[in-house]
């Protein structure tokens, strides 16, 4: 079946900087789109949604775009620490209410 | 503390042998959901539950059941494991559906030999 974002990058990145980690989601006519982090042994965490009515949304330390021109869904982090070490994935919403999970990329943070 | 529970965290069993994996939550959600974690590949839902009594296959349910008598509690049950079937389990949680906010537990890792 289709899937989000199957490949697991790697992205490392400097204690201090700005992280964008991106997702390439499957379905054009998906609703919601999540951002999850999971750390290693642990369930995966909610970061943050956005709604395909909405293009940004901004939380604390992140941001998530939406350009549903390309199916593309983008995450930022602020000012990266080494607590955000993590795999990072985004997951899909679709019409049906089919939820897509992306494999995922891991974020390392050096100190 | 509002969480998803999973049981055992651990476990290494042999082919055939019936196993159960208990899933809990505490926050009085009406969905409850079970997920496969396989390396390089994202989440895929094995079933899902939208209320008491009413249980849905999600991608890839062949080799599992479930079973929801009460709110809080969705087992996983694999009556016949196979070494296909070794993977990392994730419980989740949502209020209403995928289109909320989905809980997740601390996962399961099973391995069948």
């Amino acid at each position: 079946g289709e899937s989000v974002g199957l490949h697991l990058p790697t992205l490392s990145v400097q204690e201090g900087d700005n992280s964008i980690i991106n997702c390439a989601y499957s379905n054009s006519a998906s609703d919601y789109f999540i951002w999850y982090k999971q750390e290693s042994g642990k369930g995966p965490q909610f970061i943050i949604d956005i709604r395909s009515n909405m293009d940004k949304r901004q939380g604390q330390r992140v941001t998530v775009l939406l350009n549903k021109t390309v199916n593309h869904l983008s995450l930022q982090i602020a000012a990266t620490q080494p607590g955000d070490s993590a795999v990072y994935f985004c997951a899909e919403t679709q019409p049906n209410n089919d939820m897509r999970f992306g494999a995922g990329t891991r974020l390392t943070v050096k100190p | 503390e509002a969480q998803v529970t999973q049981n055992p965290r651990y476990l290494i069993t042999v082919t055939g042998k019936k196993l159960t994996v208990t899933c809990s939550q505490n926050m009085n959600h009406e969905y409850m959901s079970w997920y496969r974690q396989d390396p390089g590949l994202g989440l895929r839902q094995i079933y899902y539950s939208m209320n008491v009594e009413v249980t849905d296959k999600g991608d890839v349910p062949e080799g599992y059941k479930v079973s929801r008598k009460e709110k809080r509690n969705f087992p996983l049950i694999l009556e016949s494991p196979s070494p296909n079937q070794t993977s990392l389990y994730f419980c989740a949680s949502s209020i209403t559906g995928s289109t909320d906010t989905q809980y997740f537990g601390p996962g399961t890792r099973l391995t069948v030999l």
